[in-house]
């Protein structure tokens, strides 16, 4: 398996344009976790999705941000209009619903808005 | 909510020294601890996990030990090499709720 993939891997953007950034989980996992890595709050939490369905967004900061799920094998986290603030390292992390609750990781979208 | 606290930010030890990382939960209802490793430019690993009804588990040179009582659990490295430096991250759920809440991370540096 190729494991968790993300697009891009960089993304440099201006203040104000919409910022879109892609995972592709592990087959046959089925939950899916949205993580942002920053040095001053460290590891995230954003959102997480079962079996395609959001099951918790508390950690959205703002209406700006939204997640989708479309399908199994696909989802997107969407800035609409991107501060400087946003800049951060994106993860997204998939894991099975049976037994071991450990997640595999993405490598991550750094993005960075000027 | 749950908040995991997690103790050294940075270690420094030397080569073939042991290696001990700490970390604090909250809510006692979380029975599932696994640790990370991150290396630069990549996302965390899963090295060892632990459950709650199990106070110690090894992997090779890693090892992991809950005190459920106290609410901590440490993540132990013996014989060190320059390979594990890296930033490893702590973390604990609850049974049914699948979220991670991390600790702040610590910055391991073996020193040849």
């Amino acid at each position: 398996d190729a494991g968790v993939i993300q697009s891009p891997r960089h993304e440099v953007t201006e203040m104000g344009q919409e910022v879109t950034l892609r995972c592709k989980p592990i087959s046959g996992h089925d939950y899916l976790f949205w993580y942002r890595q920053t040095m001053m709050r460290g590891l995230e939490l954003l959102i997480y999705f079962n079996n395609n369905v959001p099951i918790d967004d508390s950690g959205m900061p703002e209406d700006r941000f939204s997640a989708k799920m479309p399908n199994a094998s696909f989802s997107t986290l969407k800035i609409q209009p991107s501060e400087p603030r946003d800049s951060a390292v994106y993860f997204c992390a998939s894991s099975s619903g049976v037994g071991n609750y450990g997640y595999t990781f993405g490598s991550g979208t750094r993005l960075t808005v000027v | 909510g749950e908040n995991v606290e997690q103790h050294p930010s940075t270690l420094s030890v030397q080569e073939g020294d042991s290696a001990v990382i700490k970390c604090t939960y909250s809510d006692s209802a979380s029975n599932y601890f696994p640790w990370y490793k991150q290396e630069l430019g990549k996302g965390p690993q899963l090295i060892i996990d632990i459950r709650s009804n199990v106070g110690e588990k090894k992997d090779q040179r890693i090892a992991v030990t809950l005190n459920k009582t106290a609410k901590h659990f440490s993540l132990h490295i013996t014989e060190t090499q320059p390979e594990d430096s890296a930033v490893y991250f702590c973390a604990a759920s609850k049974g049914s709720a699948r979220q991670l809440t991390f600790g702040s991370g610590t910055q391991l540096t073996v020193l040849p």
